[in-house]
This record gives C-alpha cells, structure tokens and sequence, in this order.
C-alpha cells in the first residue's frame, strides 16, 4: 500500500496563475481532507469530504476549489493564486469509523 | 465551536530528562484528541488517541497523554527525552458527531539537548 500520494512536492507559481495539486489514497477510505499548514497556526481545513460526489468547506476554503468524483483522489484547485496561499498544503483521508486520519507527504508551494 | 491551545510554542529539554507538552481544548461535544509528531520535513505521524476510553492513553515511542475532563486538558508526557524526540507536535480535537473536522493546536516545537 502507498498509503496517501501527494504531487507535486514543491510548486512555485506566479500570482494569477492555476494549478491542481494532486491526491490519491489506495486504502479505499470514505473521507478525504486538505489542510494547510503555515507557522504558528498549526493546519487548518480547507475542504473535506464525506465520500464520492460529496464535499463541503472547511475553515479556509476562499481560493479553493475540489471535486471528488472517485473514492481514490481529491485534488485542489487554485484559480488564481495568490501571495497568501504560500504554504504547504497536506492531504489526508481515514475511514468512515476510524478516528486516524492517515496524512500525505505535503506540498510546499510558494505564490510570487 | 471548539478549539485548541497549546501553551507553549516552544520547549527545551535535556536528554533524558522529562518531556511535558501543555495542550487545553474547548469543545461543546465529548471530545476525541490527539497528539500528532511532525519531524522536520515529514508529513505528521499520529502518537496517541484519546476516544472516551482510558483517561491515561499510552502512545509510540514512549509518550503519553493524561485526559483531565475537569481541567480541559490533555497534557504529553515522556519520562525522558531522547534526541530523536526533536519535532513539531500537534495537538488535536476531533468533533466525534461532526464529520470530518480536525482542529489542530499552533503546535509545540520540542528541542532537546545533548
């Protein structure tokens, strides 16, 4: 088992610009979730959801947008970065009756 | 609403003296906490789990949790640090009817001495 796969591992990109970051977890757990981690602020919630076709925001969802049409990925979409969304991002899913949440590697991005 | 506090950003040991992590939560609900370790540059690991049962919860690599509903409190512990404790590590509460929400503490980076 891989576990949860996160790609890419680093990204810079200029404000405006688009991009996806990738998740894939092969454990065929319901729930998925992206954090972001910043200092001092520990992670926060982005967006998560409960199962395939299911998702809702979570602290910080501005900016963000996901879509989960298998029960295996959930990627993030930024629009249109921005400055304020440097950071690193980290995915991670659990089972429906499970308490552990089970992380992926991270993905350091930096907006310029 | 919960939440949660740990109140020190920082905290320094010597090898093998004993390791405390302050962590207080606020939440309307029973509780389930957590203490996640993040190495430098790793993704985070779970250490322990508190889920209603035991009060005092054992985790990895010698660390544990005492839940102290009375005082809010879910303090870590370890009898002695080692060098290999120096991590990030997060405090946790999860929302046990609420889905899928994990609220984490500022975190508390450990360094220890030789």
């Amino acid at each position: 088992n891989a576990g949860v796969t996160q790609t890419p591992k680093f990204q810079v990109l200029k404000t405006g610009q688009s991009m996806t970051l990738q998740c894939a977890q092969d454990m065929n757990h319901e729930y998925m979730s992206w954090y972001r981690q910043d200092p001092g602020m520990g992670l926060r919630l982005i967006h998560y959801s409960v199962g395939a076709g299911i998702t809702d925001q979570g602290e910080v969802p501005n900016g963000y947008n996901v879509s989960r049409s298998t029960t295996e990925d959930f990627p993030l979409r930024l629009l249109s970065a921005a400055p304020s969304q440097t950071s690193v991002y980290f995915c991670a899913s659990n089972g429906a009756s499970s308490y552990e949440q089970y992380f992926g590697p991270g993905t350091r991005l930096t907006v310029t | 609403a919960q939440s949660v506090t740990q109140l020190d950003s920082h905290v320094s040991v010597s090898e093998g003296t004993p390791v405390l992590l302050r962590c207080n939560y606020s939440s309307s609900y029973s509780p389930s906490l957590f203490w996640y370790v993040q190495h430098p540059n790793k993704g985070l690991q779970l250490l322990l789990k508190y889920t209603s049962a035991a009060t005092l919860v054992k985790g990895i690599n010698g660390f544990e949790a005492e839940f102290k509903k009375s005082e809010t409190s879910f303090h870590l512990t370890k009898p002695s640090a080692h060098m290999s404790d120096a991590a990030e590590y997060f405090c946790v509460v999860r929302r046990n009817n609420a889905g899928n929400m994990l609220t984490f503490g500022g975190g508390t980076r450990l360094m220890v001495k030789p």
